[in-house]
C-alpha cells in the first residue's frame, strides 16, 4: 500500500522565520511528487517534482526531490501571516493513464505576527 | 486559465434525498476525478474518469454515482447518503500522462442530516 508521510503535523513559527516541510514516500511505480497549499477550501498547486536534485522555487517557496532517500522538503523563507496554511504533499503513481493521487495527512503551518 | 469550477458550494441534504454535484473544466484535461475531505484529514480519491470512461472506483459505496457525460463535466450523484457522508467534495482535473499535475475545484461542503 502507498504511503506518504509528512512532518510535522503542526507547525507554528513566526513571521520573517524560515522553515522546512518533510515529506517522506512509499509508492510504487513512482511518477511525480506534488506539494499543495489548502487554507479554507480546495488545494492549490504549488509544485510538480519528478527528478531528484532539481530545485523547484516560486518567490519565497522552494521544494526538491531525493528519489534515492525517497524524501521532500518544502522550503519558505521570510514567512508571513498569509502562509497559514495546511501544506499537502502527494504522490501520483505512473501507469499510463490517469491515477489519482494518495496525499500525506498534511502540515498545519501557523505563522505569528 | 486553472480553473474547474464546482456547485453547488454548500448542500444540505436528508438521508433519503437524491441530489447530485456538478464539476466542469474548460482546460482540454482528459482526466478528471472526485474526492472527499472529512474535517482535519487529507483528501481521499473516489473516483478517477480517464477519456470519460471511469477507470478508478475505490471502492465507493453505490449511493455515490458518478458520470462522465462529456469531457469537461463530470457528475456525482447522490441517494440515501448518511451521516457520516458529511464531508467536503473536491473534483479535480488534469491531462492523463502529463505527470499528474491535479488541478482542484473550489468543492462542495455537503451536511446529510
Amino acid at each position: 500500500e502507498d504511503k506518504v508521510v509528512q512532518s510535522p503535523l503542526s507547525l507554528v513559527v513566526h513571521e520573517g522565520d524560515t522553515v522546512t516541510l518533510n515529506c517522506s514516500y512509499e509508492v510504487t511505480n513512482f511518477r511525480s511528487l506534488l506539494w499543495y497549499k489548502q487554507e479554507k477550501k480546495a488545494p492549490t498547486f504549488l509544485f510538480m517534482l519528478t527528478s531528484s536534485g532539481i530545485e523547484k522555487k516560486s518567490g519565497r517557496l522552494s521544494s526538491i526531490l531525493d528519489k534515492k532517500e525517497l524524501f521532500s522538503i518544502l522550503n519558505i523563507t521570510a514567512t508571513q501571516t498569509g502562509d497559514s496554511a495546511i501544506y499537502l504533499c502527494a504522490v501520483a503513481r505512473s501507469g499510463g493513464g490517469a491515477d489519482g493521487l494518495t496525499f500525506g495527512k498534511g502540515t498545519h503551518l501557523i505563522i505569528q505576527p | 486559465d486553472t480553473e474547474v469550477t464546482q456547485t453547488p458550494k454548500h448542500l444540505v441534504m436528508g438521508m433519503t434525498n437524491k441530489k447530485s454535484l456538478k464539476c466542469e473544466q474548460h482546460m482540454g484535461h482528459r482526466a478528471m476525478y472526485w474526492y472527499k475531505q472529512k474535517a482535519k484529514k487529507p483528501p481521499e480519491l473516489m473516483f478517477v474518469y480517464s477519456y470519460e470512461k471511469l477507470s478508478i472506483n475505490e471502492s465507493v459505496p453505490s449511493r455515490f454515482s458518478p458520470e462522465c457525460p462529456n469531457s469537461s463535466l463530470l457528475n456525482l450523484h447522490l441517494h440515501a447518503l448518511q451521516p457520516e457522508d458529511s464531508a467536503l467534495y473536491l473534483c479535480a482535473s488534469s491531462q492523463p500522462g502529463s505527470g499528474e499535475t491535479q488541478y482542484f475545484g473550489p468543492g462542495t461542503r455537503l451536511l446529510v442530516l
